[in-house]
């Protein structure tokens, strides 16, 4: 099955400690996205890359971290210079093209105490 | 900067019922993208529906239809015969035409709807 794929759906860490969220699509699809849910609120956006070894910053981008080395993946990196790092987040990704819409994943929930 | 406003924070429908969510935007692109999506208490992001800018005519899905005014910047999201199963959070979004936007989506704050059997 195609698809896209976040793990783990619970991560728990300490304050302080870098993180990295997995995302991984076997759509061959060209751009990918990284979302961040806070509860009341939208999903904003992190970081897009719309191609290999290229990305650029979305609004929120500040204590994030980002690398897209294969076309498949596109790993989240929350710093510790992440003020609020306690969210969802989401990993999408959708061929390039007006037309087509973003395919979501099921989403990582990150607590940092 | 394009902006999304969702103005109901929640909304309550009877079953069987039809209900209506509210969605305003803000551009001064002429080519855009709008969606409405779903997310279930799963939080798993659903298309519900799109729209594209240059058509005229409201987009359908089923029981979903959408209320396009492009001049009042209005997208509403007629949800007919409401079913337990449409009770999730329901966002509106943009996306706009140009390339050098990376087809990143604009969102609303959302709108909880509950479905009263």
């Amino acid at each position: 099955d195609g698809g896209i794929t976040q793990s783990p759906k619970y991560l728990f860490r300490k304050e302080g400690q870098n993180v990295t969220l997995s995302c991984e699509q076997n759509l061959n699809h060209d751009a990918m996205y990284w979302y961040r849910q806070d509860p009341g609120q939208g999903l904003r956006l992190i970081y897009y890359s719309q191609i290999v070894n290229d990305f650029q910053k979305g609004d929120i981008a500040e204590g994030y971290s980002v690398s897209r080395e294969k076309k498949e993946s596109f790993p989240l990196t929350v710093t510790s210079a992440q003020k609020n790092p306690t969210a969802f987040y989401l990993c999408a990704s959708r061929i390039t093209g007006a037309t087509y819409e973003q395919y979501f994943g099921p989403g990582t929930r990150l607590t940092v105490t | 900067a394009q902006t999304v406003t969702q103005s109901q924070p929640e909304m309550s429908v009877q079953e069987a019922e039809t209900v209506t969510l509210s969605c305003t935007y803000d551009t001064s692109e002429s080519d855009y993208y709008l969606f409405w999506y779903k997310q279930p208490p799963s939080r798993q992001m659903i298309l519900v529906i799109r729209q594209e800018a240059y058509k005229q005519q409201n987009a359908t899905e089923n029981r979903f239809s959408v209320n396009f005014q492009k001049a009042a910047k209005s997208f509403s999201l007629k949800i007919s015969d409401s079913q337990l199963g449409d009770a999730a959070m329901y966002f509106c979004a943009y996306r706009s035409g140009l390339y050098n936007q990376g087809g990143k989506l604009i969102f609303g704050q959302g709108t909880e709807l509950s479905v009263k059997p």
